[in-house]
């Protein structure tokens, strides 16, 4: 069964803090997203990978394929990057969208 | 000049009701989603379509239609609104035929509360 596991579930942190959200998956992929969900629910799409390392102001995002594991750091944490982190891998041939979500992972940074 | 705008923000119906989601994308993007997520905050495709496909996920019950007037449009039909389908409604294109990997562009969502 093609899976992806997200951990931790929940983290809080202090202000400041280097943050780090890990996504595994179980069979080959050809692509990886990272979502943002904020509290007021929208959400964004920080980064789409296939290989390697992408980065956004603090935020960066890494992706290894022969160990089917990708992270998301965020560095110099602050409160406004309280969110909930979604992972999300496409699959060949996945579903509707080609797409297999993790269940997120809740941040909150405190001041 | 929001990108995937959808309508309304809340919904609170009672059970047996229809009702109606819309969604509308400027992007000029080829393939619109619906996406359901629920109270544990995980999300599950709904539904994909492109003007040569509707993709439509199993589990999905057959209460829940996407009807699509144009490009830009794919609205969410509910027939008789059941307790259950309480939950946060996505909307979300991308550009498939660009790239397969393109990246997804969502709506705010839509809370649906049946009573």
């Amino acid at each position: 069964k093609n899976e992806v596991e997200q951990s931790p579930q929940n983290l809080t942190a202090q202000e400041g803090e280097f943050i780090t959200i890990n996504c595994s998956y179980s069979v080959g992929i050809s692509a990886l997203h990272w979502l943002q969900q904020h509290p007021g629910g929208g959400i964004v799409s920080l980064f789409m990978l296939s290989s390697g390392k992408k980065k956004h102001g603090r935020l960066i995002a890494t992706i290894n394929i022969q160990e089917k594991h990708s992270s998301l750091h965020i560095t110099a944490s602050h409160p406004r990057d309280s969110a909930v982190y979604i992972c999300a891998v496409r699959y060949t041939g996945g579903g509707a969208d080609g797409l297999t979500f993790g269940k997120g992972t809740h941040l909150i940074i405190q001041p | 000049d929001t990108a995937v705008s959808q309508t309304p923000k809340y919904l609170v119906t009672q059970m047996g009701n229809d009702k109606s989601i819309k969604c509308e994308q400027n992007l000029g993007h080829d393939t619109m989603y619906w996406y359901k997520q629920d109270s544990k905050k995980f999300l599950k495709i709904m539904f994909s379509y492109n003007n040569k496909e509707l993709i439509i996920n199993e589990t999905v019950p057959n209460r829940f239609s996407p009807k699509s007037p144009d490009k830009a449009h794919l609205n969410l039909h509910i027939n008789s609104l059941e307790l259950g389908d309480s939950a946060v409604y996505f909307c979300a294109s991308s550009d498939l035929e660009a790239t397969y990997n393109s990246p997804l562009h969502f709506g705010n969502g839509t809370r649906l509360t049946v009573t």
